[in-house]
């Protein structure tokens, strides 16, 4: 099977930088993709991973480890409109199909 | 670009009725299309596969009697919740991958709510 962890809930406040954890287990491991939901919405695709290292976008980070079976979104200079909640998502190769984490629900306070 | 949108957003149906979702790629061609469900506070799960011209692939645990999956061309997938009740009452959200794009991008369209009474 596959599973993949990461924190139910974070709070932190404006301008400060939260860090969310994924960790998972799964075969065919292709990459690493977080994805953005605003409560009633859509996701929305944040970033992705396939190699090991930190990809940078704008106030958004992430990053992966291949070895570690470990990444983790870096969230800067907090606004409000950052509450949401964060999925990180396996990509395995065969059909290309996303397993979702059970997420991340970020309350960011003034 | 990549717009995929979803009709209808929201649905009301009584117990045993039969609803249908579509699911259109607005600005590109799409030759799998993905059927997910979420339930409140929950994370999404993927239903199935919907590729082109050929039967879609479902999940374990997914009926393929219950919900059908039609993927006539490549910007239109449906999804019929067959028998409807209100256990299957959730959010049901499709993505679309785009042609030929890499693995890594799927584009979610902004989902549909049904209530099953």
């Amino acid at each position: 099977g596959q599973s993949l962890e990461q924190p139910s809930e974070v709070t932190a406040v404006e301008g400060a930088i939260v860090q969310i954890n994924c960790t998972y287990q799964t075969s065919g491991f292709y990459g690493l993709s977080w994805y953005q939901q605003h409560d009633g919405g859509a996701p929305t695709f944040l970033s992705y991973n396939a190699l090991d290292g930190l990809e940078e976008t704008g106030r958004f980070s992430s990053f992966l480890s291949r070895s570690d079976s470990y990444g983790y979104l870096l969230l800067q200079e907090l606004q409000m409109k950052d509450s949401a909640s964060y999925f990180c998502a396996v990509i395995k190769a065969a059909g290309n199909k996303l397993t979702f984490g059970g997420g991340t629900r970020v309350l960011v306070k003034p | 670009g990549a717009v995929v949108s979803q009709h209808p957003s929201w649905v009301i149906c009584k117990s045993g009725t039969s609803v249908k979702i579509e699911c259109r790629s607005l600005d590109f061609q799409a030759t799998t299309m993905f059927w997910y469900r979420q339930f409140p506070k929950q994370s999404l799960m993927l239903m199935a596969t919907s590729n082109e011209g050929s039967k879609a692939t479902y999940e374990q645990g997914v009926e393929k009697d219950k919900f059908l999956i039609n993927h006539a061309s490549l910007t239109l997938s449906t999804l019929t919740v067959t028998s409807a009740h209100p256990e299957d009452s959730s959010f049901y959200i499709c993505s679309a991958k785009m042609v030929p794009k890499a693995a890594d991008t799927q584009y979610f369209g902004p989902g549909t709510r049904l209530t099953v009474l």
